[in-house]
């Protein structure tokens, strides 16, 4: 089976902090999205990324940015965390064969 | 832009009833439609998808989704709920191709009672 991981389930971080959230597929994809979750919100795209070292913004990229240095790493970057920011992060892969796949998720908290 | 519009924030249905929800979307091309369940404090797990070909499709736990071009719906159903279906469950339309960039509706929330 497709794998997507998230390093962390929760993380708890300080307004201003840098923050990193990595995500790795074990399937070879060619796409990786990032996407936040809100109640009322459902899940909205942050950043997509077609191949190594591209990236494209999504709905809602204003405060993150993206780095894809390997195909199958693709890491979420909050530069400065605000409470805003307070939230259910999802990574995803996707390939023509594979469709979707969602990692289980990073409940992040800004305090 | 394509969007999905999903009417019903909160379902309460009891055991052995029957299901459906709702799903609308917006999209100039063909699109390719998804629906995923999402358990507590779980990613989203893929239901079942339409590409093209039978407008009626069916997915993985008994459930079956009819996509109506001239309605623009692609609405879930399933005969007889189960408890362990409460969950949340997600309406998406993606392009390029269906594993491009997909836009998910808000999620309706089912509750399945005794």
């Amino acid at each position: 089976d497709v794998k997507v991981t998230q390093s962390s389930r929760y993380l708890v971080k300080r307004t201003g902090e840098k923050v990193f959230l990595e995500c790795v597929q074990d399937m070879d994809h060619e796409n990786m999205f990032w996407y936040r979750q809100d109640p009322g919100l459902g899940l909205r795209l942050i950043y997509f990324s077609y191949d190594v070292k591209m990236k494209e913004k999504g709905d809602i990229p204003e405060g993150y940015s993206v780095s894809r240095e390997k195909k199958e790493r693709f890491s979420l970057i909050l530069e400065s965390a605000s409470t805003n920011q307070t939230s259910m992060y999802l990574c995803a892969s996707s390939s023509q064969n594979y469709g979707y796949t969602f990692g289980s998720g990073t409940r992040l908290t800004v305090v | 832009a394509q969007s999905v519009t999903q009417p019903d924030i909160h379902i309460t249905v009891s055991e052995g009833a029957s299901l459906e929800l709702r799903c609308n979307y917006s999209y100039g091309a063909t699109p390719y439609l998804f629906w995923y369940v999402q358990s507590p404090g779980q990613g989203l797990q893929l239901l079942l998808k339409y590409f093209s070909g039978d407008t009626l499709v069916q997915g993985i736990k008994g459930f079956e989704a009819e996509f109506k071009r001239s309605q623009s719906s692609f609405n879930l159903r399933k005969p007889s709920v189960h408890w362990s279906d409460a969950a949340e469950y997600f309406c998406a339309v993606g392009v390029g191709g269906g594993y491009q960039k997909v836009t998910f509706g808000t999620g309706t929330k089912l509750q399945v009672i005794p």
